[in-house]
């Protein structure tokens, strides 16, 4: 069945570091992709998706790019702050059953 | 302009309890999906509910049952409670059942005893 598979954490980066976080996915069809972030003792807020290959989904100078030759979704940002701290999740959606498949995600730490 | 909002916020059972949680979703939707987190893990998709009806259901028993209302909030149900199904349960929300961009609640946070 589809799946999804992103870099283990915690990942510890100091404030304004270049952040990447990787992820890959197996799917029998054309998902779209998510990038959905959980600050601590909350929900998830949708950061940013994209619908088709190439796309590029951006949202608060974070970035991904639907890559459909390498299957890959990988998340980035510039330059990273303190309040970026979160734990990330990428998901796709499984268009034949109507529902998101996560990955485990992954923790974010940004020191000052 | 709401969004998807749970009550409630958290909840201690035991095993063999009864337990409703509830949902209503962001305003204009009227798609409603139930995930399972467990600690440290990643959503888990137990069902979807659009029209009043189950749509799809994900790999969970039929402990775990649903209704949604005509107003479009809804339930999640799960009898006979187990240790292992204490976790968050996010309800989500879509524009409608075509549409594949999913809104969260905050989620209930269910703890089993």
């Amino acid at each position: 069945g589809d799946s999804v598979t992103q870099m283990e954490g915690p990942v510890t980066l100091s404030e304004e570091a270049f952040l990447t976080i990787n992820c890959t996915y197996t799917a029998t069809g054309y998902p779209s992709l998510f990038w959905y972030v959980q600050y601590p003792g909350e929900g998830l807020q949708l950061l940013l998706k994209a619908t088709k290959a190439d796309d590029k989904g951006s949202n608060k100078g974070f970035e991904a790019t639907y890559r459909k030759e390498t299957t890959s979704f990988h998340l980035e940002k510039g330059s990273v702050q303190v309040s970026d701290s979160a734990v990330y999740f990428c998901a796709l959606s499984d268009r034949s059953q109507g529902n998101l498949i996560f990955g485990k995600g992954t923790k974010l730490s940004v020191k000052p | 302009d709401a969004g998807v909002t749970q009550s409630p916020t958290h909840l201690i059972k035991t095993r063999g309890q009864q337990v409703t949680l509830r949902c209503s979703p962001k305003s204009g939707h009227d798609t409603v999906s139930w995930y399972q987190q467990a600690l440290g893990q990643g959503p888990q998709f137990i069902f979807q509910y659009y029209e009043e009806e189950e749509r799809q259901r994900g790999n969970f028993p039929d402990r775990f049952s649903g209704h949604q209302f005509p107003n479009y909030s809804s339930e999640l149900n799960v009898n006979a409670l187990l240790l292992g199904d204490s976790a968050l349960y996010l309800c989500a929300s879509s524009l409608s059942l075509l549409q594949e961009t999913q809104y969260f609640g905050p989620g209930t946070r269910l703890l089993v005893l």
